[in-house]
């Protein structure tokens, strides 16, 4: 079955880029017409979605980080990436990859990754 | 765009049944048959157990079941098993351009 595993730095300076990779496998990202999403947890806080990429590289984000995030797919890796810039503290969280929306769903999901905005 | 209320605790014995609301309001949970609700374990991916209301994606148990009156959607847990301890999140797509928004979360309790 399909499986999403993150991967990237633990660890942020506020101002800089955070970068993550999520590596799909058990099938591929361009079939089966399925969206690709980033979803966080701040600590102790509840999910918030951060947005999607269709294996076209058609995106679409919250609005809250539009003018910060960039998400992106390699279909030849069956990866899809997440940059968000000039962090701050606020963006500590896990950060998960999940397969969807499709209908109201996401699934299944990454284990996720912590990532702490720190100097 | 507010997250969804829900309830921080519900607690029940083994082999009871508990339900856990989620309540949104006339642009999200009361309008779309667009609410799903997740399973969160430590050290676990999360794990969808329903979507579009009430349907169960394959493997998820019968035990589960989910609902939706109005503005307020409901997931039931009936015979209730230690396995079930877990943080529960409900989920609506919204026609605020955020799309997606996330409820309070549950902490479900097995006693």
């Amino acid at each position: 079955q399909v499986q999403l595993q993150e991967s990237g730095p633990g660890l942020v300076k506020p101002s800089q880029t955070l970068s993550l990779t999520c590596t799909v496998s058990g099938g591929s990202i361009s079939s089966g017409g399925y969206y690709w999403s980033w979803i966080r947890q701040h600590p102790g806080k509840g999910l918030e979605w951060i947005g999607y990429i269709y294996y076209t590289g058609s995106t679409y984000y919250n609005p809250s980080l539009t003018s910060r995030l960039t998400i992106s797919v390699d279909t030849s890796k069956n990866q899809f990436s997440l940059k968000l810039s000039s962090v701050t503290a606020a963006d500590t969280a896990v950060y998960y990859c999940a397969r969807g929306p499709y209908g109201s769903g996401f699934g299944p999901w990454g284990q996720g990754t912590l990532v702490t905005v720190s100097s | 765009q507010s997250a969804l209320t829900q309830p921080a605790s519900v607690s029940g014995s083994p082999g009871q049944s508990i339900t856990i609301s989620c309540t949104g309001t006339s642009s999200d949970v009361g309008v779309f048959n667009y609410v799903s609700w997740y399973q969160l374990h430590p050290d676990k991916a999360p794990r969808l157990m329903i979507y579009d209301v009430s349907n169960r994606p394959s493997g998820v148990s019968n035990r589960f079941s989910g609902s939706k009156s109005g503005n307020t959607a409901s997931l039931t847990i009936s015979g209730l098993q230690a396995e079930d301890e877990a943080d529960y999140y409900c989920s609506s797509y919204t026609s605020s351009s955020t799309l997606y928004v996330f409820g309070t979360g549950t902490k479900v309790t097995v006693l």
